[in-house]
């Protein structure tokens, strides 16, 4: 079945730096969506992206659909200690196809 | 509404015990999914309703069993479970199965710990 690698698995940055993770796979999706989930808590949807090539931002968050639609990127800038969470990928193959997960990146900030 | 609600949040049980989760939603979405999730690790798809109609069971054990008594609800009895299955698990909903627009819209889960 299709997986989702989702890179670095653990991140820790101070306040304010950049940060950017991806998310690669061997077969081709058609759907990427980026979630945050903080502990105790489900995934909340960040960005969703629909189109191969697309660049899309949600404050300081911007994520890309790579243009193969085998990876996807996310950047967050300026970070603040409320970005902490675990960020996965995820991502459909076709229409009534189930979400696959990436592995997760575990973002921690200090300050 | 733009949530999908899930009681309890926190549930200990026994081995015997039977119990249910809850999951509501008033999106107008018609696929909704259980998900169950360990520590550290991603959400593990258990089952996805369709239109009301059991679409895939990803071979869950029959401890667990789904329903879905309307478009707006969905339930995972609990019977006879095994320390292993504590976890979080996670209710769903999509515009329609395999997302639709907006993705999935995930509740806040429930912490099962079976003891």
């Amino acid at each position: 079945g299709q997986q989702l690698n989702q890179s670095p698995q653990s991140m820790f940055i101070q306040e304010g730096e950049d940060v950017s993770m991806n998310c690669t796979s061997s077969s081709i999706f058609n759907t990427w969506l980026w979630y945050k989930q903080e502990p105790g808590e489900g995934p909340v949807l960040l960005i969703a992206l629909y189109k191969a090539g697309e660049l899309t931002s949600n404050g300081r968050l911007t994520a890309q659909f790579g243009i193969t639609r085998k990876d996807s990127f996310l950047n967050i800038s300026a970070s603040i200690p409320s970005d902490v969470g675990i960020y996965f990928c995820a991502g459909t193959t076709g229409t009534a196809s189930k979400l696959t997960f990436g592995t997760g990146t575990r973002l921690q900030v200090t300050l | 509404d733009t949530e999908v609600t899930q009681t309890p949040k926190h549930l200990v049980m026994g081995m015997t015990n039977k119990k249910s989760l809850k999951c509501e939603q008033h999106m107008g979405h018609r696929a909704m999914y259980w998900y169950k999730q360990k520590a550290k690790k991603p959400p593990e798809l258990m089952f996805v309703y369709s239109y009301e109609k059991l679409s895939i069971n990803e071979s869950v054990p029959s401890r667990f069993s789904p329903e879905c008594p309307n478009s707006s609800l969905l339930n995972l009895h609990l019977h006879a479970l095994q320390p292993e299955d504590s976890a979080l698990y996670l209710c769903a909903s999509s515009q329609v199965f395999g997302g639709g627009w907006n993705g999935y819209t995930f509740g806040s889960g429930t912490r099962l710990t079976v003891v």
